[in-house]
């Protein structure tokens, strides 16, 4: 089945750095991904859709210049906080659509887990 | 815009219970709408997708209802085991195939021995 990893599933980093996550598509070719991002106790909102080879599109109330969004490939998508604040700590998803499917499904990754310091 | 609304936000039942929880939305016009299970710390495993023409899908133990007339589907769990417990989140795809998850609150279910 179509399957999709999160590199790190977890990270700690110091204010004021960049963190890089990583969403890959092992199975499938993924034209689009999501990027959300999931608070303690809260469910997931969609913070943009990355399209390959075109640049991304953010949600409302999204910094495109704090997440940075790179869908170089079929099967990678990248996620880079900026100057990160511990306010940036959550877990974050990526999904990846299987643009072969006639139904166009999301297959999501197991998270990433970020804590700033 | 389309807002997803689950009810109850916790539930706590004993084991061997039939068990349904339920999700609203307010856009009719959706795609389908997914139930997903979360535990603890982990992503999502999908458990049933409900195309917008279809009305129930059926996966072992679980079964899901879609009324679009109404804005409601259901997850009906039955026979409910420990093994169950996690959180369960509904999501509706806005509009056409590669339209956007929306997802709701998630309810927290809790199966005790």
């Amino acid at each position: 089945g179509a399957v999709v990893s999160q590199h790190p599933s977890w990270v700690i980093c110091k204010s004021g750095t960049s963190v890089k996550i990583e969403c890959r598509s092992l199975d499938f070719q993924a034209t689009t991904m999501f990027w959300y991002r999931q608070f303690p106790k809260q469910s997931l909102m969609l913070m943009a859709t990355s399209n390959e080879g075109s640049k991304a599109t953010y949600e409302q109330g999204v910094e495109k210049d704090k997440f940075l969004i790179n869908h170089a490939s079929l099967t990678l998508s990248t996620l880079t906080v900026t100057s990160a604040h511990p306010e940036d700590s959550s877990f974050y998803i990526c999904s990846a659509r299987d643009a072969t499917s006639g139904r166009a499904l999301e297959y999501f990754g197991p998270g990433t887990r970020l804590t700033v310091t | 815009k389309q807002e997803v609304t689950q009810i109850p936000a916790a539930l706590s039942v004993p084991e061997g219970e039939n068990l349904v929880l339920n999700c609203s939305f307010t856009d009719s016009a959706i795609y389908n709408l997914q139930w997903f299970r979360q535990d603890p710390g982990k992503g999502l495993t999908s458990l049933l997708l409900i195309q917008s023409s279809q009305r129930e899908q059926t996966s072992g133990r679980l079964n899901a209802s879609l009324d679009k007339s109404s804005g409601r589907s259901t997850l009906y769990i039955a026979a409910s085991q420990p093994g169950d417990s996690a959180t369960y989140l509904c999501a509706g795809a806005g509009g056409t195939s590669y339209g956007k998850l929306t997802f709701g609150q998630g309810t927290i279910l809790t199966v005790h021995p």
